[in-house]
Parts: structure tokens; sequence; C-alpha cells
């Protein structure tokens, strides 16, 4: 079973001004690697993943993360937030091969600041 | 556009009721899950189904249970409500298959059980 460590529970960042949001997670095997974003009284939905290739991996509204095996990192990545990204930001590992569960973590809250 | 429903967005019980949330999908997907989500603690795995009639455990099912007579709807029920469950539920689903498929949420039931 996977672990995730999400270092951060609440990140203050100016508008316009780059952020990373760290994840961590545990694991001795090959892993699927997640990140969700949940806007205010919304559900979740998928910001990128990274499945293989490429350790970069792009997503939506700007966003990007890093897949490093050797530190078990995803960091997810913006250089310039907006207002509208104020958000929770959710890193969800798991593992490969056949049907795993997805671990969650604990979430992070990104507030932007005007 | 593809689509999680839950049957409400909040819901307010009294301790000892049976409660019923009810989830939909119209992406014919395979799995559905039930996740409950608490400030600081993330999503937790509550219960999954991968097929019709079909349900796992996930991480906390104590106190729950849950019902697919159809592909595209899945129950969580209550048996008696306790105050501890006192939460957001989220429903999602997914293509079955590999875990790389990607989870698809509802907006949410914030359950008050007074």
């Amino acid at each position: 079973a996977q672990s995730v460590t999400q270092l951060d529970s609440q990140v203050p960042v100016f508008e316009e001004a780059p952020v990373e949001l760290r994840c961590n997670y545990s694991s001795s095997v090959s892993v699927y690697l997640f990140w969700y974003v949940q806007y205010p009284n919304q559900g979740l939905q998928l910001l990128l993943k990274y499945l293989s290739g490429s350790t970069l991996v792009k997503g939506i509204n700007g966003f990007e993360a890093e897949f490093n095996k050797s530190q078990t990192s995803f960091h997810l990545r913006k250089p310039s937030v907006h207002i509208s990204d104020t958000a929770e930001y959710f890193c969800a590992p798991t593992g490969s091969g056949g049907y795993q569960k997805v671990t969650f973590g604990t979430g992070t809250k990104l507030q932007v600041i005007p | 556009d593809v689509k999680v429903t839950q049957s409400s967005r909040y819901l307010v019980k009294r301790t000892g009721e049976k409660v019923f949330l009810e989830c939909v999908q119209d992406m014919d997907h395979e799995n559905m899950f039930w996740y409950r989500q608490d400030p600081g603690l993330g999503l937790r795995l509550i219960y999954f189904s991968y097929d019709v009639k079909m349900k796992e455990k996930g991480d906390i099912p104590e106190g729950y249970s849950v019902s697919r007579e159809k592909k595209e709807r899945f129950s969580l029920i209550l048996e008696s409500a306790s105050t501890n469950q006192t939460s957001m539920y989220l429903c999602a689903s997914s293509l079955g298959g590999q875990t790389s498929n990607e989870q698809f949420f509802g907006p949410g039931t914030r359950l008050t059980v007074l």
C-alpha cells in the first residue's frame, strides 16, 4: 500500500507569484501519480497525472509536476498563480499492475492573495 | 459532458436514523467509490465497487454499508447514524481495469448528524 505526505497544509501566496506544493510518497514498486484539485464547494477534478515516460507532466490551468523517482517526490508547480487558483490540492499515488487503491494525501490549501 | 451526481448537497439527520446517500454516474464506468472527507485527514475510502453487486471494503468501512444493484448507481447506507459520521461524503467513478484511469467526482454531500 502507498503512503503519501503533503508537507504543507496551507500555502499563502501573492497573485502572480510562483508556487510549489510538495508531495512525497513511499513505495518500493512502480507507481502512478495524480494531482487533483478541489475548488470551494465542489468535488475533486484531475489536474494532471504521471503514468510513464517524461518526468515533467503538464496539466490544466498552467500547472505542471515533476516525478523524481530517487526522491520519491511529485511536487506541483505553477510559475504565476491567479486568484482563481485558490483551492485545495490533493496528491494521490497508486501502485500499478491490476487494480490498486488510490491513496489521497491530506491536501494543501492554496490561498492566493490579491 | 461526463457527470457524477449525488442525491443531496446538504443533509441533516438525527442520531440513530438510517441514512441513504445516492450516487449516479452517466459514463458507463465499472468502478465506483465512496469517500469521506474531513479537515486535515484528506479523503478516506469507505467502500468501492468494481462491478454490479460487487463491493470491497476500503479503509474505514465500520458503520457503513453499500449497495450496487445497477451499474450506474452506488448507494452508501448509514444503518444507525452517529455524530462521528458528520462529514463530507464524496462519490467517484472510474473506468474498470487499470488504476491509471482517473476518478470522476460528484459535488459531495455534507451530512450533519445531530
